[in-house]
């Protein structure tokens, strides 16, 4: 019964370092989400996807990519990793994209990254 | 400028009394709120939700109100328990009521005092 599993839990960079968060779901959900949590500021959606192959922007998409190549996988890719993406990462699936009805969001645990 | 503010960043409670976490937002757009409550080391969980055509929703122990007029909405938990140490965000949904238009408040932390 794992939910939502990403992976690494915590990661160290060094500025133009590249990496990658994997974020599993077994829930068999359509929509997967990124997003990044700052102190004293509220989770920002960086991107999401509506279904396999599809990946969309968010508020805060600068510096990130994501990609949907299967439907339980959602990766978020840093390509040079900047200061300024120091952040807890969360990704969460959802059976709808509406926020009535089914449409709760199951969170991650939270994947914290330091770039140096 | 934030849309969604919770501008208590932290509350504590006395065991068995009532807990008020307080959202306050700008757009009048917003169709739909949600709270979701976070416990360190775990991801968000929903806790409850409200319609912006309501003013009340309740839930067991938790009730969220709604006043439009006045742009603010309020978690209410009674009785408060030691389990409801947490962090609370508020969060808000428009137009339209699909996630890619939420936007979460900074969170309060609440503590419950045994």
């Amino acid at each position: 019964n794992a939910g939502v599993t990403q992976t690494p839990k915590f990661r160290v960079l060094k500025t133009g370092q590249s990496m990658t968060l994997l974020c599993a779901q077994d829930m068999n959900h359509e929509y997967m989400y990124w997003y990044r949590q700052d102190p004293g500021m509220g989770l920002r959606l960086i991107h999401y996807s509506v279904g396999e192959g599809t990946t969309a922007k968010g508020e805060v998409p600068d510096g990130y990519n994501v990609s949907r190549l299967k439907k339980q996988n959602f990766l978020l890719g840093l390509e040079s990793a900047a200061p300024s993406q120091t952040s807890v990462y969360f990704c969460a699936s959802s059976y709808s994209i509406s926020v009535i009805n089914t449409g709760e969001l199951f969170f991650g645990e939270g994947s914290r990254l330091t770039v140096l | 400028d934030q849309q969604v503010k919770q501008n208590s960043p932290s509350l504590s409670v006395q065991e068995g009394r009532i807990s008020i976490l307080n959202c306050d937002y700008t757009n009048s757009m917003f169709d739909y709120f949600l709270w979701y409550k976070k416990y360190p080391a775990e991801g968000p969980t929903f806790l409850i939700s409200i319609s912006s055509i309501k003013d009340k929703n309740e839930d067991g122990r938790f009730t969220v109100f709604l006043n439009k007029s006045a742009k603010h909405l309020s978690l209410h938990i009674v009785p408060s328990q030691p389990g409801d140490s947490a962090v609370y965000f508020c969060a808000a949904a428009g137009p339209g009521v699909s996630y890619d238009k939420v936007i979460f408040g900074p969170g309060t932390s609440l503590s419950v005092i045994p």
